[in-house]
């Protein structure tokens, strides 16, 4: 079945560092989806991604979708503390497989 | 937020009792997921409903059963739990499975299974 591998698994960074995570799928993707959860909250969706090379862009966060449809990133500039909480990428391949999650990204940042 | 309320919010149960947990949407939505989370391993889907009694396995579904009799309820029945089914289980819907489509979750029940 479809894999979508996320890395790193855990990411601790000084606030005002930059963060990146970044999704690769065994298969081309329909689109890519991102979501945060917060500490002991539930997934929130973010952005969705379709186009070949898309970059779309929410205030400091920018996501990617690379060239061949398989591969997705986030980044995060001037990281802030409400930045903090877990990043899931999710692929849809548009069969009955729906959704696939990556296993997230756990942002930790220090002050 | 969607109109998206799980119950319990917390369970304690004891191994070989049978557990239902309940979600219920306001939204009118077509599709709900059940999904658990645990360390190590993000969001598995557990089952999925496309519409009253239609529904369908998801990755982990051994030891689940789930039935949706009404458009906005999706109930999730473990059986005889097992320590295994410790795990924090969210709810979610969307209007289709379409390309399009994101996910609302609701808030999520952590069950303890001893």
């Amino acid at each position: 079945g479809q894999q979508v591998m996320q890395i790193p698994q855990y990411q601790h960074v000084q606030e005002g560092e930059d963060f990146t995570t970044y999704c690769n799928s065994s298969t081309t993707l329909s689109n890519i989806q991102w979501y945060k959860q917060r500490p002991g909250g539930h997934p929130v969706f973010l952005i969705q991604l379709v186009k070949s090379g898309e970059v779309k862009k929410q205030k400091r966060l920018t996501f990617q979708f690379g060239e061949a449809k398989k591969n997705s990133s986030l980044h995060i500039t001037a990281t802030q503390t409400t930045d903090v909480g877990t990043y899931f990428c999710a692929g849809y391949t548009g069969g009955a497989d729906g959704l696939t999650f990556g296993k997230g990204t756990h942002l930790i940042i220090q002050p | 937020d969607a109109g998206i309320t799980q119950s319990p919010r917390h369970k304690v149960t004891e191994t070989g009792t049978p557990v239902t947990l309940r979600c219920h949407q306001t939204e009118n939505h077509r599709y709900m997921y059940w999904y658990r989370q645990d360390p190590g391993h993000g969001l598995r889907l557990i089952h999925y409903s496309y519409g009253v009694k239609d529904t369908d396995k998801g990755e982990v579904s051994d030891g689940y059963s789930v039935s949706r009799s009404k458009t906005e309820d999706f109930l999730l029945t473990l059986e005889s739990a097992t320590s295994s089914q410790t795990s924090v289980y969210f709810c979610a819907i969307s209007r289709g499975q379409g390309s399009n489509e994101k996910l609302f979750f609701g808030s999520g029940t952590q069950l303890s299974v001893l």
